[in-house]
């Protein structure tokens, strides 16, 4: 079955210091992942996404993730902290003839001064 | 460019009413999906579009509905309300087929009551 599990439901950092969310994946095909990040009340924001090739990817926000195909993960970094960072953090996958995307359960960040 | 639009943004019924929600994807894009999202189930798909086709579904009752229009515009309706359709209807949109970067909008807040 396709799925994506983030197993980290909340999350408390220290402004300044560095974050990594995780993310695994379950898909039958060649997977392309997403990370979208949520402000209360609002829509989706895309951070970045891997369709192939560099398994590093860069994204908005300074945010970065790796994409390791033997740990179906593609875990979510950034190395400082900023308050304005406090949201939740979706990680999707998607693939084939579609765009339907599967995503993960969320992680709450918060950020602490 | 202007981004993805929904309207209404937030939305207050009475259970057993109907309700239609309107989406306007990034001009130039083609194809639309839409998402529903709640604290107990988080992010799910409902549908996706594509020139006026629906190309896929998820696993929602026939009480959910949606079209396209020949500009691209989307509209999704729901009949004969339940508490339980209390949630944030994201819609997406993208340029192309097959797992294209998807953008998505503010969301309509749907309470039924």
């Amino acid at each position: 079955a396709q799925s994506v599990t983030q197993p980290d439901i909340h999350i408390t950092v220290s402004e300044g210091a560095s974050l990594e969310l995780r993310c695994n994946y379950s898909y039958g095909a060649t997977p392309y992942l997403f990370w979208y990040v949520q402000s209360p009340g609002q829509g989706l924001q895309l951070l970045l996404k891997y369709f192939s090739g560099d398994t590093l990817v860069q994204g908005i926000k300074g945010f970065e993730a790796e994409f390791k195909r033997s740990q179906s993960s593609f875990n979510l970094r950034k190395p400082s902290v900023h308050w304005s960072d406090a949201a939740e953090y979706f990680c999707a996958v998607g693939g084939g003839a579609t765009n339907k995307l599967i995503f993960g359960t969320g992680t709450l960040l918060a950020v602490q001064p | 460019k202007a981004g993805v639009t929904q309207t209404p943004r937030y939305l207050i019924k009475t259970r057993g009413q109907q309700v239609t929600l309107s989406c306007s994807p990034i001009s130039g894009h083609r194809s639309v999906s839409w998402y529903q999202q709640t604290p107990g189930q988080g992010l799910q798909f409902l549908f996706e579009y594509f020139s006026e086709t629906q190309r896929n579904k998820g696993n929602f009752p026939g009480r959910f509905s949606g079209r396209q229009f020949s500009n691209s515009r989307s509209e999704m309706n729901v009949s004969t309300l339940e508490l339980g359709d209390s949630a944030l209807y994201l819609c997406a949109s993208s340029a192309g087929l097959d797992t294209d970067t998807q953008y998505f909008g503010p969301g309509t807040r749907l309470t039924v009551l």
